[in-house]
């Protein structure tokens, strides 16, 4: 079936430190590929996307590759903020769909 | 502000009762979605309409549950008898349909609303 897994939380990190958290996602069809963030008491937000493979979405510093050999689509960040810490989400659509099926979801904390 | 709204934020009720929840979209925006997020988890899709047409309902949706979207523009989400388990964070969304081009891939954007976090004692 289609599924999306990412790594666990909380991932503690200093600031200015990289940052990865890897996704990778069930081989069913050729999905979109999403990151989405939650900050404290907010609704979800897109971070960034891509539509097919070798596509690198991109967006505030974080990026990350649609890797269709892996099935993955980690997410990076070269040097994290405090302002970063937030929950992260990695998520699919098939195409032409309508539903999107998440992660469990990567909580950040970056200290400062 | 043109984003997605929900209301209300929060809503504790006592087991048993009836809640309803609004949705309003933006407003370009003919597709609507429902989503259910637990604690530690990511959200989970419930249902979307295509203006006033539901055209999809989880398995999760039981019968308990109602959604609907009279006129094409904003949507409610009703719990009957509400259960302990159905304390979440319910989510909606927005977007227009995916579009259609020479790219099988193509898709549009979901936008969230702020979600209406339900408790039930």
């Amino acid at each position: 079936g289609n599924s999306v897994t990412q790594m666990e939380g909380p991932v503690t990190l200093s600031e200015e430190a990289f940052l990865t958290i890897n996704c990778t996602y069930t081989a069913t069809g050729y999905p979109s590929l999403f990151w989405y963030v939650q900050y404290p008491g907010e609704g979800l937000q897109l971070l960034l996307k891509a539509t097919k493979a070798d596509d690198k979405g991109s967006n505030k510093g974080f990026e990350a590759t649609y890797r269709k050999e892996t099935t993955s689509f980690h997410l990076e960040k070269g040097s994290v903020q405090v302002s970063d810490s937030a929950v992260y989400f990695c998520a699919r659509v098939n195409t032409g769909g309508f539903k999107t099926i998440f992660g469990a979801g990567t909580r950040l904390f970056v200290k400062a | 502000d043109t984003g997605v709204s929900q209301n209300p934020r929060h809503k504790i009720t006592k087991r048993g009762q009836n809640v309803t929840f609004r949705c309003d979209p933006i407003s370009e925006h003919n597709r609507l979605y429902w989503y259910r997020q637990t604690l530690g988890q990511g959200p989970e899709f419930l249902t979307y309409f295509q203006n006033e047409a539901q055209l999809e309902k989880s398995r999760l949706l039981s019968d308990r549950f109602s959604a609907e979207r009279p006129k094409g523009s904003f949507s409610t989400l009703e719990i009957q008898r509400t259960e302990q388990g159905d304390s979440a964070m319910y989510l909606c969304a927005s977007s227009f349909p995916p579009i259609r081009t020479g790219n099988p891939s193509s898709y549009n954007e979901q936008f969230f609303g702020p979600g209406t976090r339900l408790t039930v004692l």
